[in-house]
């Protein structure tokens, strides 16, 4: 297992059109996360899976946003109707249980909205 | 919401300098704080997951410590290397949740 992938890397698209990224985490992982950043920030969560269940999702997220993990292995984070704040680098991570555990994160997919 | 605040936002040292950074946390239902490095172009690195308040960890040259009654927590790095240059980025969860909340990141860059 080389760890977390994400894929694209990079999507350009134009406004109002749906976006869709992959997230393929440590296969023994059953927690996983996405998260957005922008420039100069940190990392902002937006949601997490505990195996296929969504547990928690950020209050700041629209109803444009949508995320799965069926089977609870890999996950897609859907963008419907893109808008230009919506650029930023998206960000995977996964994690076993416990408290001990640090995430491992993927490279991220960097999203531009023209 | 958790408010994670860090500082310095940008630091330059010379290569052998040893730094320190510091990240603060809201203290109250404090679970855990986590460190990571991030280098351009490559993903966020765990670099340490504490919990107990006075805990003190370390990592080669790079060392961190805790204290959750003040809410707040240091990473040192001492004799600073080129390859040290990177964003370092701390958050913190809660025991409301499972999330982290991260802080803006400290961005380091050691001049050979």
């Amino acid at each position: 297992d080389t760890g977390v992938s994400q894929d694209p890397r990079h999507k350009i698209t134009k406004r109002g059109q749906n976006v869709t990224f992959r997230c393929d985490p440590i296969s023994e992982h059953n927690r996983l996360y996405w998260y957005r950043q922008t420039l100069g920030q940190g990392p902002e969560f937006l949601t997490y899976f505990q195996n296929e269940a969504q547990l928690e999702k950020s209050r700041l997220l629209s109803d444009r946003f949508s995320a799965e993990r069926p089977k609870g292995s890999f996950s897609t984070l859907e963008i419907q109707r893109t808008e230009q704040g919506d650029s930023a680098m998206y960000l995977c991570a996964s994690s076993l249980n416990g408290v001990d555990y640090g995430y491992t994160f993927g490279s991220g997919t960097r999203l531009t909205v023209v | 919401i958790l408010n994670v605040e860090q500082s310095p936002q940008s630091l330059h040292v010379q290569e052998g300098d040893s730094t320190n950074f510091t990240c603060s946390f809201p203290s109250s239902n404090f679970y855990a704080l986590h460190w990571y490095r991030w280098e351009t172009a490559k993903s966020p690195e765990a670099l340490f997951v504490m919990t107990l308040n006075g805990d003190e960890k370390k990592k080669g040259r790079i060392s961190a410590t805790l204290n959750t009654k003040e809410g707040y927590s240091y990473l040192y790095i001492k004799g600073s290397q080129p390859e040290d240059s990177a964003t370092y980025l701390c958050a913190s969860r809660n025991n409301a949740g499972n999330m982290l909340t991260f802080g803006g990141g400290t961005r380091l860059m050691v001049k050979p």
